[in-house]
C-alpha cells in the first residue's frame, strides 16, 4: 500500500491564483519531506527541503516566497504555489523517508513519493 | 557535466531480451544508490538498491563500482511490463542533511 498520500492529483486553475498541494507520511512520522519538480521528459528536481517545526530549506533558484512550504505536523507538509504562472505547470512531487519496519525490506534510507500532482495553470 | 548521467535512451528491446543500464556519478562522496522505476505520468518507485557486492532481485541485477563512479542495472527476460523509465538516484549525506539527486532517466520500450 502507499507510503506517502499526495493530494490532489491534478488540479487546473487560473493564472494569478494560488493551489495548495498536501504531502502525507502514513503511519509515520517525518520530520523531513522533499518536494520535486518534473517537467516533460526531464529528471526530478528538488526543490526545497520541508522541515517539521522549522522553515524549509530551499535549492538554489527556487523562490521562496512563490513555493511556500508548511510542514506543520509530523505527518503533513503542504506546498503552495502562489500567483500561479503558465510556466508554473508541471509534475509536483514529494516524498519521505520511511523509518526501518514501516515498510517490509525497507531500510531507513529509502524514500517514497507520493503519488504526484499535475498542475495545470491556464 | 552533470551530478548523475544516464543515456536517455529509447532502448527499444523484444521480449525475452537482457537490457543493461548504465549510470555514472559525479560527486565520490555519494553514500548511497539506488534505481527507481517510473511509468509515465507516475510517481517513481523504489526498484532496488545497489551495493557494492551487487545485488539480485529476480530478474534485475545492480552493480556498483565506487573507484569508476558507475552504477548499472542488467533486467534479463524482459517483461513487456518493464517498459518504463529507470532512474538512476544518487544520495548523498551531508551532516545533517541528505539529499537525492537523480538522473535523467533511460526509458525501455519492451516489444513483442
Amino acid at each position: 500500500g502507499a507510503v506517502v498520500s499526495q493530494h490532489p492529483s491534478r488540479v487546473i486553475c487560473k493564472s494569478g491564483t494560488s493551489v495548495k498541494i498536501e504531502c502525507r507520511s502514513l503511519d509515520f512520522q517525518a520530520t523531513t519531506m522533499f518536494w520535486y519538480r518534473q517537467f516533460p521528459k526531464k529528471s526530478l528536481m528538488l526543490m526545497a527541503t520541508s522541515n517539521e517545526g522549522s522553515k524549509a530549506t530551499y535549492e538554489q533558484g527556487v523562490e521562496k516566497d512563490k513555493f511556500l512550504i508548511n510542514h506543520a505536523s509530523l505527518t503533513l507538509s503542504t506546498l503552495t504555489v502562489t500567483s500561479a504562472h503558465p510556466e508554473d505547470s508541471s509534475f509536483y512531487i514529494c516524498s519521505a523517508r520511511a523509518p526501518v519496519g514501516r515498510v517490509p525490506g525497507g531500510s531507513g534510507n529509502t524514500i517514497y513519493f507520493g503519488e504526484g500532482s499535475w498542475l495545470t495553470v491556464v | 557535466r552533470k551530478e548523475v548521467e544516464q543515456d536517455p535512451g529509447p532502448f527499444n528491446v523484444p521480449e525475452g531480451a537482457t537490457v543493461a543500464f548504465n549510470c555514472t556519478y559525479s560527486n565520490s562522496a555519494s553514500q548511497s544508490f539506488f534505481w527507481y522505476r517510473q511509468d509515465c505520468r507516475k510517481e517513481p518507485k523504489l526498484l532496488m538498491s545497489v551495493y557494492s557486492s551487487g545485488n539480485e532481485d529476480g530478474r534485475f541485477t545492480a552493480q556498483l563500482n565506487r573507484a569508476s563512479q558507475y552504477i548499472s542495472l542488467l533486467i534479463r527476460d524482459s517483461k513487456l511490463s518493464d517498459s518504463a523509465t529507470y532512474l538512476c538516484v544518487v544520495n548523498q549525506n551531508t551532516g545533517t542533511a541528505s539529499k537525492l539527486t537523480f538522473g535523467t532517466g533511460t526509458r525501455l520500450q519492451v516489444t513483442l
